[in-house]
């Protein structure tokens, strides 16, 4: 399947501090990425859809302003936790839909996730 | 209601066995039906993805799909340890979004 690169994989980082997690479709282009969060023992919430050149279309709850995303190319975009919090501690994962997969819509890639612990 | 509903579990199979994995939704004009393993700690992988009704096979995975009754499932035969993981059943539905459910978790034992 295609491949989705989410770097750093782990990350800890004191509370008012700003963190960036990048996401990167390795082989093929994608026009729209979307961010989950999953706190343990759930299941993976979304938290926005990145579309490349354009702002990002965030779910209900989700503060714009503390989760920051920008989608500058077809195989990159970025989250930004800015002044985290430790109930911001939590796994971020990116994914990707690959147009070219089967389907109507392609299947959707996820990239091996970002596990942020705020102290 | 939960829009793509799965039992929890956990799950409990004997080695060998076949394990049956379940998942309804409730959204009618869903279109793409997907079976993704996750281990602990780790990201989801796809196993499985069904378009049309039937039954839609893949090694020792085999996705089925009704529509009518909404509802997708997975078997895995011949289940293995290394198969011991939680099973999210994941429905693209309007708006090309896609909506997860909560993961069965299994257990195969030795």
């Amino acid at each position: 399947g295609a491949v989705v690169s989410q770097h750093p994989s782990w990350v800890i980082c004191k509370s008012g501090t700003s963190v960036k997690i990048e996401c990167r479709s390795l082989d093929f282009q994608a026009t729209t990425m979307f961010w989950y969060r999953q706190f343990p023992k759930q299941s993976l919430m979304l938290m926005a859809t990145s579309n490349e050149g354009s702002k990002a279309t965030y779910e209900q709850g989700v503060e714009k302003d503390k989760f920051l995303i920008n989608h500058a190319s077809l195989t990159l975009s970025t989250l930004t936790v800015t002044s985290a919090h430790p109930e911001d501690s939590s796994f971020y994962i990116c994914s990707a839909r690959d147009l070219r997969a089967g389907g109507p819509n392609g299947e959707l890639f996820f990239g091996e996730g970002s596990r942020l612990t705020v102290l | 209601q939960k829009e793509v509903e799965q039992n929890s579990g956990p799950l409990s199979v004997p080695e060998g066995a076949i394990a049956s994995l379940n998942c309804t939704y409730s959204d009618r004009g869903s279109q793409s039906f997907f079976w993704y393993r996750q281990y602990s700690g780790k990201s989801p992988e796809l196993i499985m993805s069904i378009y049309s009704n039937g039954d839609k096979e893949d090694g020792r995975f085999t996705a089925q799909l009704n529509k009518a009754s909404q509802y997708v499932s997975l078997l895995i035969r011949d289940s293995q340890p290394s198969d011991s993981a939680t099973y999210l059943c994941a429905v693209t539905g309007g708006g090309n979004k896609l909506t997860f459910g909560t993961g069965t978790q299994l257990k195969v034992e030795l």
